[in-house]
C-alpha cells in the first residue's frame, strides 16, 4: 500500500518566518509533486520533481523553493512566509511518466 | 502553459440518477486526462484516467469519454449512491522529458440527494 506522508497536519507561522514542509514516499516513486489547493480555485502545481537534486517550476513557484536529496523525500521551503501563503499544501508522488498520483494527507499552513 | 476549465461547480443530483461533469483543456498536446476524487477532510484519489489514443474508458459505473478534436472530456457516473458525494477534480497533463505536474480543473461538488 503506497504511503505518502507529510511532516505536519496543521502549521501556524508568522509572516516572514522561513518555512519548512517535508513529503516522504515509501513507494520508490520517481516522481515528486506540490501542490497548494484555496477553496474555488482547485489544485495548484508550485514544483515538481522527477529525479534526485532535480526540480521543474510548475504554475505557481514564486515565494517558493524546494529540495530533493534523497528518493523518497522532497521538501517545499517557504523562505519568507506571507499571509497569502496560508493555505492547504498536498504532496504527491507517482511512478516515471504519466500515471497515477499518490496524495498526502495534506498541511494546513496558517500565516499570521 | 495548459488551462484546464470545469463545469458545473455544483451538481445536485436525486439517489440513482446519473450525473456528468465537463472539464476542455487548452493545450493540444496534451494526452492524459484523470479524474480525482476528494471526500471532505481526505485527500484527492485517482477514480479513472484516459488517454489520448482512446476515446472512452468504463469502470462500472464510471465511465470517461474524450474528444481531442473538441478539446474536451467527460465524467459519467451512472447509479448515483450517497458515497458518490465529493468534490471531483479533472486534469491535463503531457508527456515530456520526465515527469509532468497536473493541471487540475477548479472542482465540482457534487450532491447527491436521498
Amino acid at each position: 500500500d503506497v504511503k505518502v506522508t507529510q511532516s505536519s497536519r496543521y502549521l501556524v507561522k508568522r509572516t516572514g518566518e522561513k518555512v519548512f514542509l517535508e513529503c516522504v514516499q515509501d513507494m520508490d516513486h520517481e516522481n515528486m509533486f506540490w501542490y497548494r489547493q484555496d477553496p474555488g480555485l482547485g489544485l495548484r502545481l508550485i514544483y515538481f520533481s522527477y529525479d534526485v537534486k532535480m526540480k521543474e517550476k510548475g504554475d505557481i513557484p514564486e515565494g517558493y523553493s524546494v529540495s530533493r536529496e534523497k528518493k523518497e523525500r522532497f521538501s517545499l521551503i517557504l523562505e519568507s512566509a506571507s499571509t497569502n501563503q496560508t493555505s492547504m499544501y498536498l504532496c504527491a508522488s507517482s511512478f516515471g511518466g504519466l500515471n497515477e498520483q499518490y496524495f498526502g494527507p495534506g498541511t494546513r499552513l496558517t500565516v499570521t | 502553459g495548459e488551462n484546464v476549465e470545469q463545469h458545473p461547480s455544483t451538481l445536485s443530483v436525486q439517489e440513482g440518477d446519473s450525473a456528468v461533469i465537463k472539464c476542455t483543456y487548452s493545450d493540444s498536446a496534451s494526452n492524459y486526462f484523470p479524474w480525482y476524487k476528494q471526500e471532505l477532510g481526505k485527500r484527492p484519489q485517482l477514480i479513472i484516467d484516459i488517454r489520448s489514443n482512446v476515446g472512452e474508458k468504463k469502470d462500472q459505473r464510471i465511465a470517461v469519454t474524450l474528444n481531442k478534436t473538441a478539446k474536451h472530456f467527460s465524467l459519467h457516473i451512472t447509479e448515483t449512491q450517497p458515497e458518490d458525494s465529493a468534490v471531483y477534480f479533472c486534469a491535463a497533463s503531457k508527456e515530456g522529458g520526465g515527469a509532468d505536474g497536473l493541471t487540475f480543473g477548479k472542482g465540482t461538488h457534487l450532491i447527491i440527494q436521498p
